[in-house]
């Protein structure tokens, strides 16, 4: 099974600034198949991207995603107040897939 | 517009069972895989089951936490999935969330891209 490591585990900033979270895995994602998941507080998750940097329907392009092999990025450019949420990183190119545990992006 | 709507949760005694139902409208239901995704109180996304279209035979997997105990189903002239869920397990407490599946390739995994609302499980005597 592939172990998907996210950090920071809480990310602390203010609205405009550019937010960086890595996903690393513990082995190569076939064909680069990781798609990252928005949740805020209540809601359901929200996907935003998928092979590592494909938008999905509706995505801001504030958004974006990058990596390859062990080590993938999603970018969030300027903050928007909607953005402090929980991400989630998930492989998908290893049947079944898994997720990582999550990086807070909250309120500096 | 696609939506997913999850129903049948709620508080069940440890070894009983519950049948989870997600009804889906806005997309040709038989085209897509479906899947269910779980979430434990303040804790990160688990997935739990997902079956393949007819075209695949309406194959199923499971997470091995699950494999035995749940039930993956289809009915695609009603555009419904369902979950059964026997030999409940007070770890299996959870928001259970359906999803449509993406399953890019033979043989790999799949992601989810559009949810539904959450039915909440409590496992509890």
């Amino acid at each position: 099974e592939i172990v998907l490591t996210q950090s920071p585990g809480t990310l602390s900033l203010s609205p405009g600034e550019r937010a960086t979270l890595s996903c690393r895995a513990s082995q190569s994602v076939s064909s680069n198949y990781l798609a990252w998941y928005q949740q805020k507080p209540g809601q359901t998750p929200r996907l935003l991207i998928y092979g590592a940097s494909s938008r999905a329907t509706g995505i801001p392009d504030r958004f974006s995603g990058s990596g390859s092999g062990t080590d993938f990025t999603l970018t969030i450019g300027s903050l928007e107040p909607e953005d402090f949420a929980v991400y989630y990183c998930q492989q998908y190119g290893t049947s079944p897939g898994t997720f990582g545990q999550g990086t807070k992006v909250d309120f500096k | 517009e696609v939506q997913l709507v999850d129903s049948g949760g709620g508080l069940v005694q440890p070894g009983r069972s519950l049948k989870l139902s997600c009804t889906a409208s806005g997309f040709t239901f038989g085209d897509y895989a479906m899947s269910w995704v779980r979430q434990a109180p303040g804790k990160g996304l688990e997935w739990v089951a997902f079956i393949r279209i007819k075209s695949y035979g309406e194959t199923t997997e499971y997470d091995a936490s699950v494999k035995g105990r749940f039930t993956i189903s289809r009915d695609d002239s009603k555009s419904i999935a369902y979950l059964q869920m026997n030999g409940l397990k007070t770890e299996d407490t959870a928001i259970y969330y359906c999803t449509r599946a993406r399953w890019p390739r033979v043989g790999q995994g799949w992601y989810f891209d559009y949810w539904g609302q959450g039915t909440l499980v409590i496992v509890s005597s």
